[in-house]
């Protein structure tokens, strides 16, 4: 079964500052996707960045940006000059060959004004 | 820009009652699902959805939930006899089912409802 691990439970940056949050999984399978959902305090799951695992290149999309290091099983996202809109759970998720996403535990990133 | 749609926002129900969540998924999109967060925890996924049947569950959806798209855009969740840890708030999901499997798309979701059982 696939697992997706985020040991940090929480982080603090300050505005226009750069942060890095931390993922890593595990999957048997050689074709996957890997995801980072932003929740703000509404609770909805918002779409923030997606990495397919058969590209090397990392994806990036405005000020955020993924160090995808795929033997190491590590996918992480760098926010880029933070905004205070920035604040939410931040949750990293996988899916393979089936259709569900494997979430993991999520981060709450805190902006400082 | 399409998005999914869910109603209610907030239900609250009593221990034992049926409660019907509803989503309206992006309009072409052919996978539906659905998950929920129960506070503080992850998101955890409890079924898709596809060709009007269940394509995947997990052990979380027992016989005491039940899925429909009753009609050309509605996609509903059931909950037949709500028990107190069902109280969390419940994603509906959809992807375009284009590419080669639903695994390899992106699920975009809707606001949630999030749902208190007393």
């Amino acid at each position: 079964a696939q697992t997706v691990t985020q040991s940090q439970p929480e982080m603090s940056v300050q505005e226009a500052e750069t942060v890095t949050l931390s993922c890593t999984y595990d999957t048997s399978e050689n074709n996957y996707y890997l995801f980072w959902y932003k929740q703000p305090p509404s609770r909805q799951m918002i779409l923030v960045i997606r990495q397919e695992a058969y590209k090397q290149q990392n994806a990036t999309e405005n000020r955020f940006s993924v160090n995808f290091q795929k033997a190491a099983k590590s996918f992480s996202l760098k926010i880029s000059d933070s905004q205070l809109g920035d604040t939410a759970m931040y949750f990293c998720a996988y899916t393979g060959a089936n259709s569900k996403l494997t979430f993991g535990k999520g981060i709450t990133l805190s902006v400082r004004p | 820009e399409p998005e999914v749609t869910q109603t209610p926002s907030h239900q609250v129900t009593q221990m034992g009652q049926e409660v019907i969540l509803r989503c309206v998924p992006i309009s072409n999109h052919l996978y539906f699902y659905w998950y929920r967060q129960i506070l503080g925890q992850k998101v955890e996924f409890l079924v898709s959805f596809y060709n009007n049947e269940i394509s995947e569950k997990s052990e979380i959806f027992d016989d005491q939930f039940s899925v429909e798209r009753p009609d050309g855009s509605n996609f509903t969740l059931k909950i037949r006899s709500t028990k107190l840890e069902d109280s969390a708030m419940y994603f509906c999901a959809s992807s375009p089912g284009l590419a080669g499997g639903p695994g390899q798309e992106t699920q975009y979701f809707g606001p949630g409802t999030r749902l208190l059982v007393l």
